[in-house]
């Protein structure tokens, strides 16, 4: 069974930082690129982060580019979301998920809580 | 910015409903490379995949729901409407070099 937790949210100041971690299992971790997306309060989703497979690309929102950083452990199965000079406005739930054939997020998270205040 | 959809939608037992999803050029409306997925969302939960694809249905995923796409308007319609339809439903597109666009999202209810 494919699987993703996520962890690592929590309570933060404006201008502080958080590392999001997502553990994975079930299924070629390395083939598949993975993505983060996050939800504010109330609100709709949006996408905030891809990475490929290999991690040799990456790629981010306008609204997180230049403060946040996707990365990934693939000896570890592992996708990381660095999260620096956090705004009131990223305080979101965040999910990863699994990107399938033909561009689409098949298999997603339970999600993490940012709140930052 | 976000793909446009109906803020809600409604309907009766049994009946069919359409949402639909407005993007533009740069996204649904671009020329070949383009992919629309739809996700459900209970209150509380995590999103689940529907259609990948624009109208692919993953392994699963009840043939009551159905995808299409014209022009810059992709659609999603819930045939039978049951109860446990009763969610939040967005709209993607995949913009190309690993940038998505999500819809604002569409709440069904069931009356």
């Amino acid at each position: 069974e494919v699987q993703l937790f996520e962890s690592g949210g929590d309570l933060v100041q404006p201008g502080g930082s958080l590392r999001l971690s997502c553990a994975t299992s079930g299924f070629s971790f390395r083939d598949s690129a993975m993505i983060w997306v996050r939800q504010a309060p109330g609100k709709g989703l949006e996408w905030v982060s891809t990475i490929s497979g290999s991690g040799g690309s990456r790629y981010y929102a306008d609204s997180v580019r230049g403060r946040f950083s996707i990365s990934r452990d693939n000896s570890k199965n592992m996708l990381y979301l660095q999260m620096n000079n956090l705004r009131v406005e990223d305080t979101a739930i965040y999910y990863c998920a699994k990107e399938r054939e033909y561009y689409a997020m098949d298999v997603w998270g339970q999600g993490t809580t940012v709140t930052v205040s | 910015s976000a793909l446009t959809q109906p803020a809600s939608v409604s309907g009766s037992p049994g009946q069919s409903i359409t949402i639909s999803c407005t993007g533009s050029s740069s996204d649904i409306g671009g020329y070949g490379f383009v992919f629309v997925s739809w996700y459900q969302q209970h209150p509380g939960k995590v999103p689940k995949l529907l259609i990948f694809d624009d109208s692919d249905r993953p392994s699963g995923v009840s043939e009551r729901f159905s995808g299409s796409r014209s022009g810059s308007t992709a659609s999603l319609t819930i045939s039978g409407l049951k109860t446990e339809d009763e969610a939040d439903y967005y709209c993607s597109s995949y913009k190309g070099n690993g940038a998505y666009v999500l819809g604002t999202g569409t709440k069904v209810t069931v009356l």
